[in-house]
């Protein structure tokens, strides 16, 4: 079974400032990691995925990912936030292939203040 | 097409009716995921298809919910019996297939959703 937990259903920051939105996992298989941004209305977009290899992962629109394997963690940031990042932000896990169902966070809501 | 389309992007329904939601894939993609998202909640799996094949339906909440793809492209999530607690934003998904092997992903491309709202 798999599972996530994002830590804060809202993180606030000022314009400029660096992005860290939380996500820790559970996976009794090894796991495959997903950062998706859903803007309002609309569906989900990807950012970035970790399958395997490097541990740090590059996405668009300048975030990038760490997969830790010890803290079970995968955690998202971006040095500067942008008004445009304003959005909900889901991780989401699936074992072994992308052909299997994502299990989602709860999300974060992420707000950025001029 | 450019994306994967869903209609209608708004449904409001009375309790008890029955609804019908539409799911266009990207052309091409074989594999067709449906999930559910509360309100405030993360998306939560409900079926999947690869082609016509309903692999998965292990997510549908009771059997009031059936989807189908009967050519393997479009798809149709059907909510029989319509309850208040269908309320949510229903989404599809669909990828490309590949043999599966360590390491390798196929990214799931999101339509817009059904938002489903039951009087």
């Amino acid at each position: 079974a798999q599972s996530v937990t994002q830590l804060g259903s809202h993180v606030s920051v000022s314009e400029g400032a660096l992005v860290l939105l939380r996500c820790n996992y559970s996976s009794s298989v090894p796991p495959y990691l997903f950062w998706y941004v859903q803007y309002p209305n609309q569906g989900l977009q990807l950012l970035l995925k970790y399958t395997t290899g490097a541990t740090l992962v590059k996405g668009i629109n300048g975030f990038e990912a760490e997969f830790k394997k010890s803290e079970t963690s995968f955690h998202l940031t971006k040095p500067s936030a942008h008004m445009s990042d304003a959005a909900e932000y889901f991780c989401a896990v699936t074992a072994f292939s992308g052909n299997t169902p994502l299990v989602f966070g709860k999300g974060t809501r992420l707000s950025v203040i001029a | 097409g450019a994306g994967v389309s869903q209609s209608p992007r708004y449904k409001v329904a009375k309790r008890g009716q029955d609804v019908a939601l539409r799911c266009d894939p990207i052309s091409g993609h074989v594999s067709l995921f449906w999930y559910q998202q509360a309100l405030g909640q993360g998306p939560e799996f409900l079926t999947y298809f690869q082609n016509e094949a309903q692999l998965d339906k292990s997510g549908l909440p009771s059997d009031r919910f059936f989807a189908e793809r009967p050519e393997g492209s479009v798809s149709t999530l059907k909510i029989q019996r319509t309850q208040q607690e269908d309320s949510a934003v229903y989404l599809c998904a669909s990828s490309t297939h590949r043999i599966a092997t360590e390491g390798s992903t196929d990214t799931q491309y999101f339509g817009p959703g059904t938002r489903l709202t039951v009087l």
